[in-house]
């Protein structure tokens, strides 16, 4: 079945940085498209970014465009999410998710999380 | 971007009774939506797409209907399983959104 497990979550401060990976099992990972999607305490669901199967297409959130950059390893089956100039406003749960397609834009499978915390 | 506007923000309702949320999206997005459920500490589950086809495994008591810029989330008989919070998301275009979710409790 679909795994996903995320690392690399955190305390960081204002303006750090952070690297996100996601570990991908149980489907062909190179040829499904690859999201991540926060959630803020107490707060609803935002997509942050996707990128193509074959990692020829990324979009962002216009509150991360600039900040954050998703990239892949097809070959080790991973996901990441580089995060830079972190705001406190950024304090959230990261979601890693399968596309239910290549490049469908729906979000099929979630990872369970990983807590990145904003805070000096 | 496109605004989806999810109505009621929280709704109350017993088992067995019929519930339905609205979501409404700022500009015509076809058929392009699909429904989540989240319930406390857990992912999103993801229910229905194409605004009306079931997701496999999903219960039949659920189902969703719409097009263009209106859509809605049907449960036909509430289980004590559905209380959950739901979400709409349109992937019409990037940047994707989510609507702002509708939360569902036991009355």
């Amino acid at each position: 079945q679909v795994q996903l497990v995320e690392s690399g979550g955190g305390v960081v401060q204002p303006g750090g940085s952070l690297r996100l990976s996601c570990a991908a099992s149980g489907f062909t990972f190179s040829s499904y498209g690859m999201h991540w999607v926060r959630q803020a305490p107490g707060k609803g669901l935002e997509w942050v970014a996707f990128i193509r199967y074959d990692g020829t297409n990324k979009y962002y959130a216009d509150s991360v465009k600039g900040r954050f950059t998703i990239s892949r390893d097809n070959s080790k089956n991973t996901l990441f999410l580089q995060m830079n100039s972190l705001r406190a406003e950024d304090t959230a749960v990261y979601y890693c998710a399968k596309d239910r397609l290549y490049s469908s834009g729906m979000v099929h499978y979630w990872g369970q999380g990983t807590l990145v915390t904003v805070s000096s | 971007a496109i605004q989806l506007t999810q109505s009621p923000s929280s709704l109350s309702a017993s088992v067995g009774d019929r519930v339905t949320i609205t979501c409404r999206a700022s500009q015509g997005i076809s058929s392009a939506l699909a429904w989540y459920q989240q319930k406390p500490g857990r992912a999103p589950k993801f229910l229905i797409y194409d605004a009306s086809s079931l997701e496999s495994g999903v219960p039949s008591r659920f189902s969703g209907s719409g097009s263009g810029t209106d859509f809605t989330l049907t449960i036909s008989s509430l289980q004590p399983e559905d209380f959950a919070t739901y979400y709409c998301q349109q992937f019409n275009s990037y940047p994707i959104t989510f609507g702002q979710g509708t939360r569902l409790e036991i009355k």
